[in-house]
This record gives structure tokens, sequence and C-alpha cells, in this order.
């Protein structure tokens, strides 16, 4: 079936420093892909996505890109804030069914 | 409400005891999600709703759970006779169509405990 599969944190990174949170996939299809984001007591939201191969999801300034050779949809930042200081889950969904399949969630914890 | 509400936020129970779990979503949309994390855990899916349509209910651990909508408003989940490995944050996310074009709105969670 189709999974998700994300590097365990907790990360701690100090500010300016560079991400780079790994997610791998397995679907039977052509997935679209996401990270959301959980920051502290709020709901999860989106970050960015991804719909086919190749494609770059953007936004707050970290990117990630579909790679369906090494089916893997890494998000990176080059530069982390305070303010980045939350829970990242990577996700897919695919056409051929309903549900957004989640990883388990990477915290990342941004010290000044 | 302008987001995606949920109550109660905390609800604590005794095992056996039936809970329901309410979900407010954003007016006018017509997906709703119903998600189940346990802790340290990724969010397992559990039921979803799209209009009039019959639900998606493949995603239910056991009989003792339950949802229902009416039309495109509120949704209740329901689980009777909880266990202990009940405990978890459900969550509710709602959208204006199939989870493939992206942006679920997720509400807080109802944190549940059985004791």
């Amino acid at each position: 079936g189709n999974s998700v599969t994300q590097m365990e944190g907790p990360v701690t990174l100090s500010e300016e420093a560079f991400l780079t949170i790994n997610c791998t996939y397995t679907a039977t299809g052509y997935p679209s892909l996401f990270w959301y984001v959980q920051y502290p007591g709020e709901g999860l939201q989106l970050l960015l996505k991804a719909t086919k191969a190749d494609d770059k999801g953007s936004n707050k300034g970290f990117e990630a890109t579909y790679r369906k050779e090494t089916t893997s949809f890494h998000l990176e930042k080059g530069s982390v804030q305070v303010s980045d200081s939350a829970v990242y889950f990577c996700a897919l969904s695919e056409w051929d069914n309903n549900d957004m399949r989640f990883g388990a969630g990477t915290r990342l914890t941004v010290k000044p | 409400g302008a987001g995606v509400s949920q109550s109660p936020s905390n609800k604590v129970t005794e095992k056996g005891k039936d809970v329901e779990l309410r979900c407010d979503p954003i007016s006018g949309h017509t997906a709703l999600y119903w998600y189940r994390q346990r802790l340290g855990q990724g969010l397992e899916f559990l039921i979803y709703f799209q209009g009039n349509s019959a639900p998606d209910k493949s995603g239910l651990p056991s009989d003792r759970f339950s949802a229902e909508r009416t039309g495109e408003s509120v949704s209740t989940l329901t689980i009777q006779r909880t266990q202990q490995e009940d405990s978890a944050v459900y969550l509710c996310a709602s959208s204006w169509g199939l989870a493939q074009n992206g942006e679920l709105f997720f509400g807080e969670g109802s944190r549940l405990t059985v004791l």
C-alpha cells in the first residue's frame, strides 16, 4: 500500500543553519506530495506541494523537489529561523483514493 | 469561525464508556476527513465524507468507531466502549474537494485519554 517514511526527530539546529528533513514514499501510481507544518498550539497547515515528477514546491523559504527516480520529497531550507520551530509532516495522496497518507512527523527546534 | 473547529479539545474517559467528538468544518467545504494520531506516530486515516456521497469508511479500525455528517456541515465521530488503545489525538480536516488537490484545513484536534 501507499506509505510515507520521514526521518526521525527531533532535530535541533542553530539559527541560520541549513535544514534537510528526508522523506521517501511508496506508491502504486503517481501521487501528489505535500509537506504540512504544525506550529505550537495550532492545527496542521499546508506548507508546500508538488503534483508531478520534477516539480518543485516552495513556500516561506522552504523547498522540496518531487524525485520519482528516488521516490523522495526532501524538505530543505537554507537558513532556518527560530520561528520555524514546529513539527513537519510529509504526505502523499493518489488519484484513485480519497485519503492523504502522512509520515510520523519530525519535530524541529531552532535555537537562537 | 474562519477555521475548522473541534470539540472537546480534551476528553478523559473511563474504559468502556462511549465518547462523541465533534467537528465544524469551514463553511462551503465539501470534503471532511477524520484522522487519528497516536503518540509519536503519523496521522492514521479514519473516514472521509464528500458531499452527499457515501463516506469512505475504509480506515475505521473497528465497528466501535462510527462517524456521521449531515450534508456539508458538522460531523461527529463516535467511539463506543472505549479501550485504552483508543487514546490519541483525533484530527478533523476539511477541503474544497479531493485530497489530491492538496490543501486540507485541520482543526487543532481532540485529545482523548482512556483510563
